[in-house]
């Protein structure tokens, strides 16, 4: 258990409103990332942070926006939902060093847009 | 970029079975991780390998990282019906960032 909560766990929400994921994390650790997982394609990177007000895009980091105020918390909005969203997002934290690191996973949020 | 084909996608057997998966990726790997994801949960780490021809055991489940670097294997040995879930390989390249297979599907009948 790495002491990551992620909420809301379901959301249903109709195209062009905004939407904002929160993941929380428990062990003040450094690096926090956002995937999004769809069938037949794994999981895939959407933003990472690596500190507070730090962040990076992943690979499919169009029509997400992401912010870290604090190290336990890690926001990922989608600031005009589209059906392409409707997907599963999981929120990890790393441990260890580059190269030699563990991801850890929360419990996922799923997202459906009408 | 780098990729990794993960295989087979799925597969159906019998209680008792031994199950092997595996990971390839066209270039060198640093890091292999094998996961575990049961319905509506996240992934679970399972085992992680660090140096070329480690070989590690976690109960029932052993993986591999490959010689060449590029490949990675996980066995189950004796299935029960818990094993039943989507299990995943991931790897660390030279990108530093940990990439996915696209998961092997596991059903174990009773």
């Amino acid at each position: 258990d790495a002491g990551i909560t992620q909420s809301p766990r379901h959301k249903v929400t109709e195209t062009g409103t905004p939407v904002t994921l929160r993941c929380h994390q428990t062990e003040n650790h450094r690096y926090m990332y956002w995937y999004r997982q769809d069938p037949g394609h794994g999981l895939r990177l959407i933003h990472y942070s690596y500190g507070v007000k730090d962040t990076d895009k992943g690979e499919v980091s169009d029509g997400y926006s992401v912010s870290r105020s604090k190290t336990e918390d890690f926001l990922l909005t989608l600031e005009s939902a589209t059906s392409s969203q409707t997907s599963v997002y999981f929120c990890a934290i790393s441990r260890g060093s580059t190269y030699q690191e563990t991801q850890y996973f929360g419990p996922g949020t799923r997202l459906l847009v009408l | 970029g780098q990729q990794l084909n993960q295989s087979p996608q799925s597969m159906f057997i019998q209680e008792g079975e031994d199950v092997s998966m595996n990971c390839t990726s066209s270039s060198i790997f640093n890091t292999w991780l094998w996961y575990k994801q049961d319905p509506g949960e996240g992934p679970v780490l399972l085992i992680a390998l660090y140096k070329a021809g480690e070989l590690t055991s976690n109960g029932r489940l052993t993986a591999q990282f490959g010689i060449t670097r590029k490949d990675s294997f996980l066995n189950i040995s004796a299935s029960i019906p818990s094993d039943v879930g989507i299990y995943f390989c991931a790897g660390h390249g030279n990108t530093g960032k940990l990439i996915f297979g696209q998961g092997t599907t596991l059903q174990v009948k009773p």
